[in-house]
């Protein structure tokens, strides 16, 4: 079936040692997201890629970074994660579409432990 | 500014009562809605959606909601609620494009 695929489920990371949280989509969806979700919290955008183009929200810190090679992956990166990033990271994607308004599709997130 | 809120943090109904999660938007055009549902350690799962049309949008388990724009209010019901819907339940809103705003979200508990 066609979904988003988010590898690996759950990370344990060091603090201060960088991580790589990774995304994939058989949809072939031009967007791409990443969100933060804290527990009991709503998510949290904190960038998106409309095909190659990066945008970043006004918010989301320096410490965090993302890279798309292709259509198909998104890569979460997060260069020094400290106790406060400790949180589900949830990936999204849409199509697209210019001057449409799409339906967001999850993966099922990976949940982020910084000891 | 555009906000989503769900009045409620947790709710705990009966399994076979009736549900319903409210959620009010502001926004100041026509606003596009979505009601997600998350269960525990996983990701989004669409419930439903308005974009325009019939007010009374049906969506996935037994799902609806109604568009009431003279109260700005997009509430998720169901008539028969099932041990498996305990989860959190979020209202979101689309702005600007693409981007999503979500609500705070509420924890539904099915007591048996």
């Amino acid at each position: 079936d066609a979904m988003v695929i988010q590898n690996p489920r759950y990370q344990v990371t060091q603090f201060g040692k960088p991580v790589t949280l990774s995304c994939s989509q058989t949809l072939n969806h031009n967007v791409m997201y990443w969100y933060q979700q804290k527990s009991s919290q709503a998510p949290k955008l904190l960038f998106h890629y409309y095909d190659k183009d990066f945008n970043n929200e006004a918010d989301t810190p320096d410490n965090f970074q993302s890279r798309r090679p292709n259509t198909s992956f998104c890569f979460l990166d997060i260069r020094s994660p400290g106790l406060g990033d400790a949180a589900m990271y949830l990936c999204a994607t849409s199509r697209g579409q210019r001057g449409s308004t799409d339906t967001q599709y999850f993966g099922p997130g990976t949940r982020l432990t910084v000891l | 500014a555009q906000s989503v809120t769900q009045p409620d943090i947790h709710i705990t109904v009966s399994e076979g009562a009736s549900l319903e999660l409210r959620c009010n938007y502001s926004y100041g055009a026509t606003p596009y809605l979505f009601w997600y549902v998350q269960s525990p350690g996983q990701g989004l799962q669409l419930l439903l959606k308005y974009f325009s049309g019939d007010t009374l949008v049906q969506g996935i388990k037994g799902f609806e909601a109604e568009f009431k724009r003279s109260q700005s209010s997009f509430n998720l019901r169901k008539p028969s609620v099932h041990w498996s819907d305990a989860a959190e339940y979020f209202c979101a809103v689309i702005y600007n494009f693409n981007k999503f705003y979500f609500g705070s979200g509420t924890k539904l508990n099915v007591k048996p």
